[in-house]
């Protein structure tokens, strides 16, 4: 079966930084996706890999490992307003999006 | 940037009843939509894929006489949820792609909390 993993909750410390890892396991990879939900919100796309390596936006910066099925979500400089969950969503040979539970971050001041 | 519109944004309605809840391209033309549903606290969960002009792909499980999809246009994607009941309340989003290849990154409407009482 497709399975994606990613922790339930997280906390961190404003002007911190986190770190949020999702691991996969999909029949075939066309990308992996990261997007941010705040709470009675719809999502909004972060980023995305298909290739290895880093890629950084800004405070926001996300990395793919593909031969260990394993991605991570680095947030930078965090700030209160970055308190949501973040969805690794992947994209199998179907092109169809397995979508992970979500982590919830948790910011304090 | 791509807009999804996403309208009502709540709803309460009684039980019994229909609810329609219509999804728009406002700056893109989007052959294909995506309908999730989200339960409090769990991840997103396809329940269909709305094709421009043909039927409805529908995921397991969800029965697609009670959740009509109509995609009669390349910018308007609705979803009915027919004969609701209180375990239909749910927050339901849909979402389209811009882009012409399937790992395009999706672009969600606002979500429809829909509360059937």
């Amino acid at each position: 079966g497709q399975n994606i993993d990613q922790p339930t909750e997280m906390t961190a410390t404003e002007g911190a930084i986190v770190q949020i890892n999702c691991t996969y396991q999909t029949s075939g990879f066309n990308g992996l996706f990261w997007y941010q939900q705040h709470a009675g919100e719809a999502p909004t796309f972060l980023s995305y890999n298909v290739l290895d390596g880093l890629e950084e936006k800004g405070r926001f910066s996300s990395f793919l490992s593909r031969s260990k099925g394993y991605s991570y979500l680095l947030l930078k400089e965090l700030q209160m307003k970055d308190s949501a969950s973040y969805l690794c969503a992947v994209s199998d040979s179907n092109y169809q999006l397995i979508w992970g539970a979500g982590t919830k971050l948790i910011i304090k001041p | 940037g791509a807009v999804v519109s996403q309208h009502p944004s709540r709803v309460i309605c009684k039980s019994g009843t229909s609810v329609k809840i219509e999804c728009r391209s406002l700056d893109f033309q989007a052959t294909t939509m995506f309908w999730y549903r989200q339960f409090p606290k769990q991840s997103l969960m396809l329940m269909a894929t709305s094709n421009e002009g043909s039927k409805a792909t529908y995921e397991q499980g969800v029965e697609k006489d009670k959740f009509l999809i109509n995609h009669a246009s390349l910018t308007l994607s609705t979803l009915t949820v027919t004969s609701a009941h209180p375990e239909d309340s749910s927050f339901y989003i849909c979402s389209a792609s811009s882009g012409g290849g399937g790992n395009s990154p999706l672009h969600f409407g606002n979500g429809t909390r829909l509360t059937v009482t």
